[in-house]
């Protein structure tokens, strides 16, 4: 069975401080991949997604950059963190249009 | 105009109610549609499908209307344990798997 990755889950980092989130993908082969962000009490923003190794479309660039490295492997970094990017970061893998989630990674900038 | 719009509730109702939520979405070409409930601090979960022909999942009915491009939800005899929020999503395929969120609405179901 498929299941997904997600690390790590909680973390609390200086405002210009750099960010690495890691999220891998078992049981199947070149899943469509996901990076959304949720704020406190708002919905989820889609900040990238990639359809395939080295393929990353961006919906909200800013100060945040996605790498697929391997078929499995989805990664969002900054460089320089900013207050607002605080939030709920989560991972998802796609068949056929279905969203399968990893647990999150819960960010505080401060 | 946001690709996905809902409304944001929140919706309060007695235990036993029948509640709706709708959703627009603008990309005419989008071929997928699903309703994903959220529990607080936690990661969406599927809730079900949505079926050009409509679909019902127990008290759960899904609609979709591609003519006025929004999609319905509909809870029938609410429980307390219906209190979420409920995400619709929508997969672009024009967009290449581009799958956006809905706002969620927040549901509260009150004894």
């Amino acid at each position: 069975s498929q299941t997904i990755h997600q690390w790590p889950a909680t973390l609390v980092q200086p405002v210009g401080s750099p960010l690495s989130l890691e999220c891998t993908v078992e049981g199947t082969s070149n899943p469509n991949l996901y990076w959304y962000r949720q704020a406190a009490g708002r919905g989820l923003q889609l900040l990238f997604y990639s359809v395939g190794i080295g393929q990353i479309s961006s919906e909200v660039p800013q100060n945040l950059s996605a790498s697929r490295p391997q078929d499995r492997q989805f990664i969002l970094s900054s460089k320089k963190l900013l207050l607002s990017d605080s939030g709920f970061y989560l991972c998802a893998w796609s068949v056929l249009g279905e969203l399968f989630f990893g647990e999150g990674s819960r960010l505080t900038v401060l | 105009r946001k690709e996905v719009e809902q409304d944001p509730g929140p919706f309060n109702v007695p235990e036993g109610a029948t509640v709706a939520f709708n959703c627009t979405y603008s990309n005419s070409a989008s071929q997928s549609f699903f309703w994903y409930r959220q529990d607080c601090r936690k990661e969406p979960k599927l809730l079900m499908s949505v079926y050009s022909s409509g679909n019902e999942d127990g008290r759960f009915t899904a609609q979709l209307n591609r003519a006025s491009q929004y999609i319905s939800l509909l809870i029938r005899d609410s429980k307390l344990s219906d209190s979420a929020t409920y995400l619709c999503v929508v997969n672009m395929y024009s967009s290449a798997s581009k799958i956006i969120f809905g706002s969620g609405t927040r549901l509260s179901i009150r004894p």
